[in-house]
């Protein structure tokens, strides 16, 4: 398994500005993702963090909008830019070990844009 | 069509009775497929996986339709804490994404 910390688990911010979510994972894992869920909805994937390379984006979100950093196998941020009330939903970090395809996830980000 | 569809919910059902939801995917070439559970404001977790043959964990059984494209997961015995929303999901090849159903909701009521 893998235990997963995200931070902050939730922020209130002014629209257009930006926040930095962090995700560390309490061992090497080899893939780590980026998902979106808005009330009441399902998991959207936002992105694949890649260990030293660009991050893989999922049709309809850019790096421009959501830079993703992935220095090493452990921990990865994602950035929401240039927030706007559309950007309030919850943001989570997941991973999967390699062992198996479970995934696990971080406690999750609420993000409030006003 | 949605790659991963669920029964529409709330479903409400009464402390004990049996609940079954379904799940129907669209490529056909799909590889695994699994059942989380998600509690209100917290994350996903994984229930069970779901093997060709069935599989059962408990009061939870799982099932697998290759033929007709469809998943189905049985709660015997419901209790107050199996509220929750229940989430299928399929990993279409070996690339480790996963595609999530929109979940179900589940109200266990006393």
């Amino acid at each position: 398994s893998a235990v997963i910390s995200q931070k902050p688990s939730r922020d209130i911010c002014q629209r257009g500005t930006s926040l930095t979510i962090q995700c560390q994972v309490d061992s090497q894992v080899t893939m780590m993702f980026w998902y979106r869920q808005q009330p009441g909805q399902s998991l959207t994937l936002i992105a694949t963090a890649n260990q030293g390379s660009e991050a893989t984006y999922e049709s309809g979100f850019v790096i421009d909008k959501f830079p993703i950093s992935r220095p090493n196998l452990t921990f990865s941020t994602l950035t929401v830019s240039n927030m706007s009330p559309e950007d309030s939903s919850i943001y989570l970090c997941s991973v999967e070990t390699g062992l198996s395809t479970e995934a696990f996830f971080g406690q999750g980000t609420r993000l409030t844009v006003v | 069509r949605k790659e991963v569809e669920q029964d529409p919910g709330p479903f409400n059902v009464p402390e004990g009775a049996t609940v079954a939801f379904n799940c129907t995917y669209s490529n056909s070439a799909s590889q695994s497929f699994f059942w989380y559970r998600q509690d209100c404001r917290k994350e996903p977790k994984l229930l069970m996986s779901v093997y060709s043959s069935g599989n059962e964990d408990g009061r939870f059984t799982a099932q697998l339709n290759r033929a007709s494209q469809y998943i189905s997961l049985l709660i015997r015995d419901s209790k107050l804490s199996d509220s929750a929303t229940y989430l299928c999901v399929v990993n279409p090849d070996s690339n480790y994404q996963l595609i999530w159903g929109a979940g179900t909701k589940l109200i266990i009521k006393p």
